[in-house]
C-alpha cells in the first residue's frame, strides 16, 4: 500500500514569514511529485510539480525533492493571509500507460496578519 | 484553460436510491478519475479510466461503479446509496503521455445520503 504522509497541522505562521510544508512517501518507484492548494469549500489546484532531486522555484514557492530520503517539501516565502489553505502533497507512480496519484491527507496552513 | 464540470454541486438522496454523478472535461484528456474526500481522510481514489470503456479500480471501489462511453464524460454510479457514502466527490482529468500529468479537478459534488 503506497503511503504519502503529511503533518495535518494546523501550521500557523505570521504574515511575511516562511512556511515550510513537508511530505514523505513510501514508494521508491514514485516518479513525479505535486503540491496542490485547496481553499475551504473548493477543489484542489496545482501549485507546483517536481521530478528531479533538488530545488525548483516559482515566484514565492520552492519545491524541494530528495528521492534518497523519500521526502518532498514546499516552502512559501513572504507568506500572505491569502495563502491560508490546505496543501496536498501528491505522488505519482506509473501504472501501465498512466500516472496514478496517491494524495497525502493535507496540511492546514494559517497565515495570520 | 482546462475545464472540468460536474453535474451537481449539492445532492441529497435517500438510502437505497441509485445515484449518478456526471463529470465532463473539454480538453480531450485520456485519463479521468473519481475521488471522494472526507475530513481527516484526505482524497481517496475510487475509480479511474485511461480510455473509453476502460476502467480500473482505485483504493475504495466497493459500492461504486463507473461508466465511460465517451472520452469527455466519466460517470460515477452508486447502485444503492448508503449513509456512509455521504461525502464530497471530486472528478479529475489528466493528459496521458508527456507533460507533468497534472490533475485538473472539477468543482466537486457534495452528496448527502439520508
Amino acid at each position: 500500500q503506497k503511503e504519502v504522509e503529511q503533518n495535518s497541522g494546523p501550521l500557523s505562521v505570521p504574515e511575511g514569514a516562511i512556511a515550510s510544508l513537508n511530505c514523505t512517501y513510501s514508494d521508491r518507484g514514485s516518479q513525479s511529485f505535486f503540491w496542490y492548494r485547496q481553499y475551504s469549500g473548493k477543489s484542489p489546484e496545482l501549485i507546483m510539480f517536481i521530478y528531479s532531486n533538488g530545488d525548483k522555484e516559482d515566484g514565492r514557492f520552492t519545491a524541494q525533492l530528495n528521492k534518497a530520503s523519500q521526502y518532498v517539501s514546499l516552502l512559501i516565502r513572504d507568506s500572505q493571509p491569502s495563502d491560508s489553505a490546505t496543501y496536498l502533497c501528491a505522488v505519482n507512480e506509473r501504472t501501465g500507460g498512466s500516472y496514478i496519484p496517491t494524495f497525502g491527507r493535507g496540511t492546514s496552513l494559517i497565515v495570520h496578519p | 484553460d482546462v475545464k472540468v464540470t460536474q453535474s451537481s454541486r449539492y445532492l441529497v438522496k435517500r438510502t437505497g436510491e441509485k445515484v449518478f454523478l456526471e463529470c465532463v472535461q473539454d480538453m480531450d484528456h485520456e485519463n479521468m478519475f473519481w475521488y471522494r474526500q472526507d475530513p481527516g481522510l484526505g482524497l481517496r481514489l475510487i475509480y479511474f479510466s485511461y480510455d473509453v470503456k476502460m476502467k480500473e479500480k482505485g483504493d475504495i471501489p466497493e459500492g461504486y461503479s463507473v461508466s465511460r462511453e465517451k472520452k469527455e464524460r466519466f460517470s460515477l454510479i452508486l447502485e444503492s446509496a448508503s449513509t456512509n457514502q455521504t461525502s464530497m466527490y471530486l472528478c479529475a482529468s489528466t493528459l496521458s503521455g508527456g507533460g507533468p500529468d497534472t490533475q485538473y479537478f472539477g468543482p466537486g459534488t457534495r452528496l448527502t445520503v439520508l
